[in-house]
């Protein structure tokens, strides 16, 4: 069936490092992929998207681009800051409504 | 004017009472949810309505009930409550294809 895999976390960073955090997904057709971010205490928020091959979804400096090749959807930022910390979700949706969710990836990010 | 809201943030009941948690949605959305998420972080699916209609309906003790009275509200009443049932419970709405869930922030039950 269709699911999401995340590199497990959780991750530590140091203010101004880059981030990657991998998500690679299992489909039967080409689904849309997403990311969301939750921060304590808070509901799920949507970070970005990518419905389609070779798109590139990006918001708040972050960027994913859906790799069909690689069946990949990696999360990116180029420098971190503390207001980062969060754990971040990878989901894809196929035709219907329904969102298939990694298990999330804690980051830390220090001072 | 929140997009999602749910009610109520918190609540801590004990083992055997019925609680019922609240969700309104304002962006005109036709199908809502709920997820529930356990304390490490893994959500699960439990219920989907499309305009008031039940179209998902995941592997959940029949203590849950969902009901939708219109589109704009999805409500989840849980009967004889358990240990088990401690997690935080989120109402989100959808769109159609192409688009991203709205969440609302969550209800954190604590049951003892």
């Amino acid at each position: 069936g269709d699911s999401v895999t995340q590199m497990e976390g959780p991750v530590t960073l140091s203010e101004e490092a880059f981030l990657t955090i991998n998500c690679t997904y299992t489909a039967t057709g080409y689904p849309s992929l997403f990311w969301y971010v939750q921060y304590p205490g808070e509901g799920l928020q949507l970070l970005l998207k990518a419905t389609k091959a070779d798109d590139k979804g990006s918001n708040k400096g972050f960027e994913a681009t859906y790799r069909k090749e690689t069946t990949s959807f990696h999360l990116e930022k180029g420098s971190v800051q503390v207001s980062d910390s969060a754990v971040y979700f990878c989901a894809l949706s196929m035709t219907g409504n329904q969102f298939y969710f990694g298990t999330g990836t804690s980051l830390t990010v220090i001072p | 004017d929140t997009a999602v809201s749910q009610t109520p943030k918190y609540l801590v009941t004990q083992m055997g009472n019925d609680k019922s948690i609240k969700c309104e949605q304002n962006l005109g959305h036709d199908t809502m949810y709920w997820y529930k998420q356990d304390s490490k972080k893994f959500l699960k699916i439990m219920f989907s309505y499309n305009n008031k209609e039940l179209i998902i309906n995941e592997t959940v003790p029949n203590r849950f009930s969902p009901k939708s009275p219109d589109k704009a509200h999805l409500n989840l009443h849980i009967n004889s409550l358990e240990l088990g049932d401690s997690a935080v419970y989120f109402c989100a709405s959808w769109p159609g294809q192409g688009s991203g869930y709205t969440f609302g922030s969550g209800t954190r039950l604590t049951v003892v």
